[in-house]
This record gives structure tokens, C-alpha cells and sequence, in this order.
């Protein structure tokens, strides 16, 4: 079993339409855990930033943790063909400390 | 504030020879980790370094992989006779000292082909 396993894509939407992407793991030993966004050919961009159980919101974005099921989650409201992109959860258990990414998910909002 | 600098951002390399990528973390950055993305699969950690200091290894390959990050200049990684399943993308991400923000930001890659 991969420590981080996210769902599989790719996944089209139409714009406007409010975006559900997820993650489970096994490794209870992960205590932060991180969205990031990756355009094609470009580098991780981080998106959201959380370590407790939880919603952390910002912006179109919210983020979700519920560290007794080992699940996360990423909802991207109304959401804009610049929203196309490939999605990474990553999560790691301590500061300063390696992350452990999913697979990613691309993204396409059609207009 | 300059990010993450990674050179050079495409790298074409024959079979045997040597490939050297080199990462300059964000200006007060003192913290460098290294990723690899294989075609259609996630990032995979491969090393963490600080200033003249390997902290933790575990995803490097045990042969013809090495890195380091000198008290002075970029953070280097080093791939000895190449082969061609080295060509992948190559991330470098860099982190403050304070564990507070400890948030990595990573650079735009470094795309290896190997013939």
C-alpha cells in the first residue's frame, strides 16, 4: 500500500463548477499536510498549508484535514480555466522534514 | 525576493556521461531538498541538505547518485554515467532556517534527457 494515495484523473469540469480532490494515507506518523498546484513544465507551487484536523479557507480555495480517517481535501469554488493544472497532495511528519507527495490529479476547467 | 533558482532547465545527456544540476534556494534559505518526477508518477524525495551537511538521504540511489550543498554557491546534484532512466524532471526546493515557516518552495525543475 502506497503511503499517499490520491485520486485518480483526469478530471474536466465545466467553469464555475466547485472542485473536489482527495487524498488518503496510511502513515498516521503525518502530522502536516499541503496542496500544491503544477502548471505544465513549471515547478510545485504551494497552494494551501495546513497541520491540524480541520478547514483552512483562502480565497476560491479551502482545504480539509480529518486526521482520524487519514483524508484531505482540496474545493476550489467557482472555479476558472486558469485553474487547469495538475493538483499534488503532499504531506510530511515533522518540520524541516521530507514530503511525501501523491500522485497528482490534472485538472481542466473548460470555459 | 528572487525564488528558487535551478540551472540549467533542460540538460541533454548521452549515456555514460555526467550530469550536474545545481539549485540556489531563496535568499535566506539555508534548507535544500531534492525531487525527482518520472512520467506520470508523483515527486519522489530524494535528499535534504543543509549548509555542508547531508541530513537525510533515504530516497537517493545508492550508486552513481550524489549531492552537496558547499558553505559557498549552489546546491549541486550529480548523476555519474548516466542511463536512460535518469531522464525525468529534477525539483530542488529550499526552506527557511526557522522551524516556524518551514513551508518549501520549489524551483522550476531541471529536465534531463538521457540518448
Amino acid at each position: 500500500q502506497k503511503e499517499v494515495e490520491q485520486d485518480p484523473g483526469p478530471l474536466s469540469v465545466p467553469e464555475g463548477a466547485i472542485v473536489s480532490l482527495n487524498c488518503t494515507y496510511s502513515n498516521s506518523a503525518f502530522q502536516y499536510f499541503m496542496w500544491y498546484r503544477q502548471y505544465s513544465r513549471k515547478g510545485p507551487e504551494l497552494l494551501m498549508y495546513t497541520y491540524s484536523s480541520g478547514n483552512k479557507e483562502d480565497g476560491r480555495f479551502t482545504a480539509q484535514v480529518d486526521k482520524s480517517s487519514k483524508y484531505i481535501s482540496l474545493f476550489i469554488r467557482d472555479s476558472q480555466p486558469s485553474d487547469s493544472a495538475t493538483y499534488l497532495c503532499a504531506m510530511k511528519t515533522g518540520a524541516n522534514s521530507k514530503l511525501t507527495f501523491g500522485k497528482g490529479i490534472t485538472l481542466s476547467v473548460r470555459p | 525576493n528572487a525564488g528558487v533558482m535551478q540551472n540549467p532547465r533542460h540538460l541533454v545527456r548521452r549515456r555514460g556521461q555526467e550530469a550536474r544540476l545545481r539549485c540556489s534556494p531563496m535568499k535566506g534559505h539555508s534548507h535544500v531538498y531534492w525531487y525527482r518526477q518520472l512520467p506520470e508518477e508523483g515527486l519522489k524525495f530524494m535528499v535534504y541538505l543543509q549548509k555542508e551537511n547531508i541530513i537525510d538521504e533515504s530516497g537517493m540511489p545508492k550508486e552513481r547518485f550524489s549531492a552537496e550543498f558547499p558553505k559557498e554557491g549552489p546546491s549541486i546534484l550529480r548523476i555519474q554515467q548516466v542511463v536512460r532512466g535518469d531522464s525525468a524532471a529534477y525539483f530542488c526546493a529550499s526552506s527557511p532556517p526557522n522551524l516556524s515557516t518551514d513551508t518549501q518552495y520549489f524551483g522550476p525543475g531541471t529536465r534531463l534527457t538521457v540518448l
